[in-house]
């Protein structure tokens, strides 16, 4: 199947510095690609959805200036968490959407803020 | 809203028992249904899907029925194996006037545990 990555795998930051995380399609393009965070022992929540060349959509509760989505090119969606306090510390997922109901999901990125 | 419950786990079994995980839904919409499977360390896989109602989804020996009067899509295999221990998440993608803008609703997740 389809590959997408995430790198960091984990990072840990200090209090009040930003974090990105880049999630990337490998062998397909995506105009969608969506970010999720997930807690410990809970399902994954939808943060937000990216659109290649366009604002991305946030849910409801997602602060947009906290979390800032790019999605500059057609395989490349970043996640910036901008000063980052210790409640940010998750586990970060994204995927890839390549047709109308098939996302392909990243490995995930550990974020731990001290 | 959207929802999707899943059965608690964690969930232990011997190899070659058969395997149940409840799924139940609510939704708005026609939505399509999901399972996913999470191997550790690596990323969210799709095991199965079903578009519409009475729709089969099957793949490695898992099977779910998509049963819109019970709104359920339960997860079952009938023979496990220690390869199959993973986190196994139910999802919904629900279809606003016909169209799907792939967004997901997922259950929260059941641990599998398979010994040999």
């Amino acid at each position: 199947g389809a590959v997408v990555s995430q790198h960091p795998s984990r990072v840990i930051c200090k209090s009040g510095t930003s974090v990105k995380i880049e999630c990337r399609s490998l062998d397909f393009q995506a105009t969608t690609m969506f970010w999720y965070r997930q807690f410990p022992k809970q399902s994954l929540m939808l943060m937000a959805t990216s659109n290649e060349g366009s604002k991305a959509t946030y849910e409801q509760g997602v602060e947009k200036d906290k979390f800032l989505i790019n999605h500059a090119s057609l395989t490349l969606s970043t996640l910036t968490v901008t000063s980052a306090h210790p409640e940010d510390s998750s586990f970060y997922i994204c995927s890839a959407l390549l047709a109308e109901e098939t996302q392909y999901f990243g490995p995930g990125t550990r974020l731990l803020v001290l | 809203g959207d929802s999707v419950t899943q059965m608690e786990g964690p969930v232990t079994l011997s190899e070659e028992a058969f395997l149940t995980i409840n799924c139940t839904y609510t939704a708005t919409g026609y939505p399509s249904l999901f399972w996913y499977v999470q191997y550790p360390g690596e990323g969210l896989q799709l095991l199965l899907k079903a578009t519409k109602a009475d729709d089969k989804g099957s793949n490695k020996g898992f099977e779910a029925t998509y049963r819109k009067e019970t709104t359920s899509f339960h997860l079952e295999k009938g023979s496990v194996q220690v390869s199959d221990s993973a986190v196994y998440f139910c999802a919904l993608s629900d279809r606003a006037g016909g169209t799907s803008y792939g967004k997901l609703t997922f259950g929260q997740g059941t641990i599998l545990t398979v010994h040999p």
